[in-house]
Order: C-alpha cells, then sequence, then structure tokens
C-alpha cells in the first residue's frame, strides 16, 4: 500500500541514451511533482502537474519532458542523457490546496540515475 | 537576491531542544511555509507546515514571525533518530506562480 511508488529505484546508463523514470500516487492527489536532487543534497523542482496540466516548468533542459497519462501518474522522460543528469530524482503528489499554498507533500523512495 | 537560507549542519545532544532557522525574504503572501526530514537513501517527509504565528503537532512547533520572512523548525529533546537532514521549502515570489524553493538542508547530528 505505499502511497507514492517510482520505479525503477537504481538506473545506470550511457551518455546519449534515452530512459524513463515512472511515478504513482495512489492518495488521490491532483498534484505530482518531480525533484532533482545533487550530489550536495540540494533539492530542486522540475515539474509540477495538477489534474494532468503542466504548472511549473522550472527551467530544465528540454530533454527533459514529463508525461502525465492519468492524474495517479507522472512519468519522466530523459532524451540524450548527460553526465550532468546524474542525481536522484523524487516524485511527490500533494492534494490541491486551491488558493491556501502547496499542501503536505508525499514524496517516493526516488530513483538513482547513474550516466557514465 | 531573494533567496531560501538554512544553516548548513547542527550537532545537538540527545534530550536537547533543537532550533533550526531558515530565512525566506521573498515568501509568497498566500503560500505555507513547510518543513521536512529526510534520511539517507529515502524521500523527504513531511513534519510540519504554518502560515503564520506558532504551529505544534506531536512531533514539532514552528514558529514564525509576523512579516513571515523567517521561520523556526523546533525539535523538542531530540534523540538518536533525529538524525538527519531538514529542509524548509516555501513558494517565492507570486502566490500562484512562484517557483517552490526548498532550502540547501540543515543536517542535524544528534550525539549520545
Amino acid at each position: 500500500d505505499t502511497a507514492v511508488s517510482q520505479t525503477p529505484k537504481y538506473l545506470v546508463t550511457q551518455m546519449g541514451n534515452d530512459k524513463s523514470i515512472k511515478c504513482e500516487q495512489n492518495l488521490g492527489h491532483d498534484t505530482m511533482y518531480w525533484y532533482k536532487q545533487d550530489s550536495k543534497k540540494f533539492l530542486k523542482i522540475m515539474f509540477s502537474y495538477n489534474n494532468k496540466e503542466l504548472i511549473i516548468n522550472e527551467t530544465v533542459p528540454n530533454r527533459f519532458s514529463p508525461k502525465s497519462p492519468d492524474k495517479a501518474h507522472l512519468n519522466l522522460h530523459i532524451n540524450s542523457l548527460e553526465l550532468g543528469d546524474s542525481a536522484v530524482y523524487f516524485c511527490a503528489s500533494s492534494r490541491n490546496t486551491g488558493t491556501s499554498g502547496t499542501g503536505e507533500q508525499y514524496f517516493g523512495p526516488g530513483t538513482r540515475l547513474t550516466v557514465t | 537576491l531573494a533567496k531560501t537560507t538554512q544553516p548548513i549542519s547542527m550537532d545537538s545532544y540527545e534530550g536537547q531542544e533543537v532550533n533550526i532557522t531558515c530565512s525566506h525574504n521573498n515568501i509568497a503572501t498566500n503560500d505555507y511555509i513547510t518543513w521536512y526530514q529526510q534520511f539517507p537513501s529515502q524521500g523527504p517527509r513531511f513534519i510540519i507546515q504554518g502560515y503564520k504565528t506558532k504551529v505544534t503537532n506531536e512531533v514539532a512547533s514552528l514558529f514564525i514571525p509576523a512579516d513571515r520572512k523567517s521561520s523556526t523548525l523546533s525539535l523538542p529533546r531530540v534523540s538518536l533518530s533525529d538524525t538527519a537532514v531538514y529542509y524548509c521549502l516555501v513558494r517565492e515570489g507570486s502566490s500562484n506562480t512562484g517557483k517552490l524553493i526548498f532550502g540547501q538542508g540543515t543536517t542535524l547530528q544528534v550525539k549520545p
């Protein structure tokens, strides 16, 4: 009964490859996010989806493309992987609190991506 | 320059109260201040959230001054298991379209 799950947990690949990371939440939340955590533990938001619509698109390279087939899933596809893409990627979800701001986010366990 | 900052690290001993302050001088008007805890190889976990004044739950308190340009997470009587990285999360700029920004994280080391 995992709330937010990600697959795979580890991903090792070579430069130039295309890969996807999947995320699913069973909390019934309206909003889902992708974060990148680098080797210095800095957490940065990449994307946010609310009811299948992109509402935040941070200045990430367009090699990264989020895809949300339904409200419970937000997948991250990465084209032409580069060494600098190596990081831990976290998916999260939250209830849409409307004008009250960002609600409590539930994070997945993370996907450690290593590009060689 | 808008920035969300926290101390990089703190040390404490078991049983002490720990206060971690986050400065967020460009916080959006309408959004909450949220704190997360992260253990190694895990995703961040929600601790507490507040808008103004003081909020308390079973694990922590959150103190927010009237100008909301900072917030202080207070952990009462820490134990070894509280050793973790603590992040504040705020929205900067506009309430609806502003960026969600994490502080750089405070590594708390609790010693016996």
